[in-house]
């Protein structure tokens, strides 16, 4: 089946630096999400991308659906404690499986006050 | 907009039991929800797609005999944990859509089997 293989594992920062994660597949996807998810909660969707080379903003972050339609990348820029978190891509392929999720293994945000 | 809630939040019950747990969409319709089943430190594993009226179809894997799916509105859904064993304890989220390129998460479930 498809798989998303998404990086960092885990990344621990001092408040105020930016920040970069990546997902890719072996497979083309039609849509790439975002989402964070704090402990003991669900996701929380941050960007959704639609068109491969579109590069997306929501405040601190900025996340882009390559070219190739199969990769994406998230940029958080200048980090603060609240950031903390699981990020999460996922790609929807379209076709058969039109609206299913196939998430990455997820990154895992410490900030450093 | 786009809300999902969960009920309940968490649950605890005894081997043999079993457990239903909700899902609303509460300021829209959705047309399909989706189930998931989330291990510590674990990403989320699909479990089974609901859509409205119709059968649940359920990933490889996953007993539809055991994980009980009944989505008779637009706006609820139901999961139902049949004699449920230690094993089974885990987060379950639901997500909800009304287009197929987005999906909003529920709050989960944190159940644990004693």
């Amino acid at each position: 089946g498809q798989q998303l293989n998404q990086s960092p594992q885990s990344m621990f920062i001092q408040e105020g630096e930016d920040v970069s994660m990546n997902c890719t597949s072996s497979s083309i996807f039609n849509t790439w999400l975002w989402y964070k998810q704090e402990p003991g909660e669900g996701p929380v969707l941050l960007i959704a991308l639609y068109k491969a080379g579109e590069l997306t903003s929501n405040g601190r972050l900025t996340a882009q659906f390559g070219i190739t339609r199969k990769d994406s990348f998230l940029n958080i820029s200048a980090s603060i404690p609240s950031d903390v978190g699981i990020y999460f891509c996922a790609g929807n392929a379209g076709g058969t499986s039109y609206g299913k999720l196939t998430f990455g293994q997820g990154t895992i945000l410490t900030v450093h006050p | 907009g786009a809300v999902v809630s969960q009920h309940p939040s968490w649950v605890i019950c005894k081997s043999g039991t079993s457990v239903k747990i909700e899902c609303r969409s509460l300021d829209f319709q959705a047309t399909t929800m989706f189930w998931y089943r989330q291990f510590p430190k674990q990403s989320l594993m699909l479990m089974a797609t609901s859509n409205e009226g119709s059968k649940a179809t359920y990933e490889q894997g996953v007993e539809k005999d055991k994980f009980l799916i009944n989505h008779a509105s637009l706006t609820l859904s139901t999961l139902t944990v049949t004699s449920a064993h230690p094993e089974d304890s885990s987060f379950y989220i639901c997500s909800a859509t009304s287009r197929l390129d987005e999906q909003f998460f529920g709050p989960g479930t944190r159940l644990t089997v004693l």
